[in-house]
């Protein structure tokens, strides 16, 4: 089966612009996560979709980051604006059922805000 | 509020040697515990996953973990480390009510020929 898509692989922006990422999880899978990692830290969970509602948010910066997922599939994360803090990589997971904790993760998105 | 610590952020052993790589959690409840590995520039990869039952979980590429709670911890191991395992490691548990995962900071392994 294809694994977690995620698009683009990499991009460079300054500070103060926006920017966007793009996840299509595995087929069939109804939770959908986004992680932040930052350089030498494990992964910090953003914000966990179970279809297309969003089970939590607590940790995502909503003042700047934005997510959704249309339809219950494809998802997409934006901040806007970017700050320097915000560069690192950004990982989309999904797993069949919240229930089931094992979770699939794409390559990740890395982030460079200059 | 469950947490997870690994000891030492970079490991290195010979190749050949044996692979220890240490992890403590706190947790409130019985937890489940999971090893995820990192090769660069890629997602991150299940290795092995405790949930219940026996507690020496074997999983891929030749790596095990045992549960120890009376230790809390979690430890991977492999008896012989290969180039090819020379990745960031990570430990980790479900982070309290709900699915959100609490990632340890991670072990980068260095394989030494």
């Amino acid at each position: 089966e294809a694994g977690v898509a995620q698009s683009p692989r990499y991009k460079i922006i300054e500070k103060r612009q926006s920017v966007a990422f793009w996840c299509n999880p595995i087929s069939g899978h109804a939770t959908l996560y986004w992680y932040q990692q930052i350089l030498g830290q494990g992964p910090k969970l953003l914000i966990q979709f179970q279809n297309n509602g969003v089970v939590d948010d607590s940790q995502l910066p909503k003042d700047r980051f934005s997510a959704e997922r249309l339809k219950g599939v494809d998802s997409t994360l934006k901040i806007q604006p970017a700050k320097l803090e915000d560069s690192a990589v950004y990982l989309c997971a999904s797993s069949v059922l919240r229930s089931s904790y094992e979770q699939y993760f794409g390559p990740g998105t890395r982030l460079t805000v200059t | 509020a469950q947490s997870v610590t690994q000891l030492g952020s970079h490991v290195s052993v010979s190749e050949g040697a044996l692979v220890l790589l240490r992890c403590n959690y706190s947790s409130s409840v019985p937890p489940y515990l999971f090893w995820y590995v990192q090769y660069p520039n890629q997602g991150l990869q299940l290795l092995l996953k405790y949930t219940t039952g026996a507690t020496l979980v074997k999983g891929i590429n030749g790596f095990e973990a045992e549960f120890k709670k009376s230790e809390t911890s979690f430890h991977l191991t492999k008896p012989s480390a290969h180039m090819s395992d020379a990745a960031e490691y990570f430990c980790a548990l479900p982070g309290g009510y709900g699915q959100n995962f609490v990632f340890g900071p991670g072990t980068r392994l260095s394989v030494l020929p």
